[in-house]
């Protein structure tokens, strides 16, 4: 399976944009990209995820680079509550029937009041 | 909506004895993961049903740990012999059986083995 490489921390001040980045560079044409969070306590909540287009949604928005082998999920103005790790996560749809996730250790956001 | 529910949320047992925890998945979702994590670490695929077709069980650990899922709804998780490395926080999630659909998360269920 390709991996993905996350920094391992992030901090980020209350109410401001946040970027969070994921290399993927051995990224395959059948992969999406697809992030999820795990608040403390809780189990992983899906984020977002597209495949070579940005992505918008109620929660981030993804911006996904034109070779594929990078992409950054955007929270547009964090809270306290954003404090998250925030997994980025490849899916090849090419292997429907064996769709388990493969977390890796992700980058733990820490929201600034 | 409902979301996937799990039960119980904390499980404290003795070695050596048995556990079961219990996953109820959104109803219409026809497919089911189960996954755990340790302290500090990552999430860890399980076992996989999907549907009426032979679960993937590649995740698990050892052969102390079985999971079912009876009438293609609820599923339990049963890990017998408890060591005390079995201790992690065990996750359900389930999802439409359709290509790259986004899975749900239950809360898990804490399990301390002493």
């Amino acid at each position: 399976d390709a991996k993905t490489t996350q920094p391992n921390s992030m901090e980020s001040n209350e109410e401001e944009p946040v970027h969070l980045p994921c290399n993927h560079s051995t990224i395959s044409g059948t992969d999406y990209i697809h992030w999820y969070r795990q608040l403390p306590s809780q189990g992983p909540e899906y984020v977002i995820h597209g495949l070579t287009s940005n992505v918008n949604n109620r929660m981030a928005s993804l911006a996904i680079a034109e070779d594929r082998k990078s992409s950054t999920l955007i929270l547009h103005r964090a809270t306290l509550r954003d404090a998250a790790v925030y997994y980025c996560i490849l899916r090849d749809v090419e292997g429907f029937g064996n769709e388990k996730l493969t977390f890796g250790t992700g980058t733990r956001l820490t929201i600034i009041p | 909506g409902a979301g996937v529910s799990q039960s119980p949320s904390n499980k404290v047992t003795e070695k050596g004895k048995d556990v079961e925890l219990r996953c109820d998945p959104i109803s219409g979702h026809t497919a089911l993961y189960w996954y755990r994590q340790s302290l500090g670490q990552g999430l860890e695929f399980l076992i996989y049903f999907q549907g009426n077709s032979a679960p993937d069980k590649s995740g698990l650990p050892s052969d102390r740990f079985s999971a079912e899922r009876t009438g293609g709804s609820v599923s339990t998780l049963t890990i017998q012999r408890t060591q005390q490395e079995d201790s992690a926080v065990y996750l359900c999630a389930s999802s439409l059986q359709v290509s790259n659909q986004p899975q749900h998360f239950g809360d898990g269920t804490r399990l301390s083995i002493l």
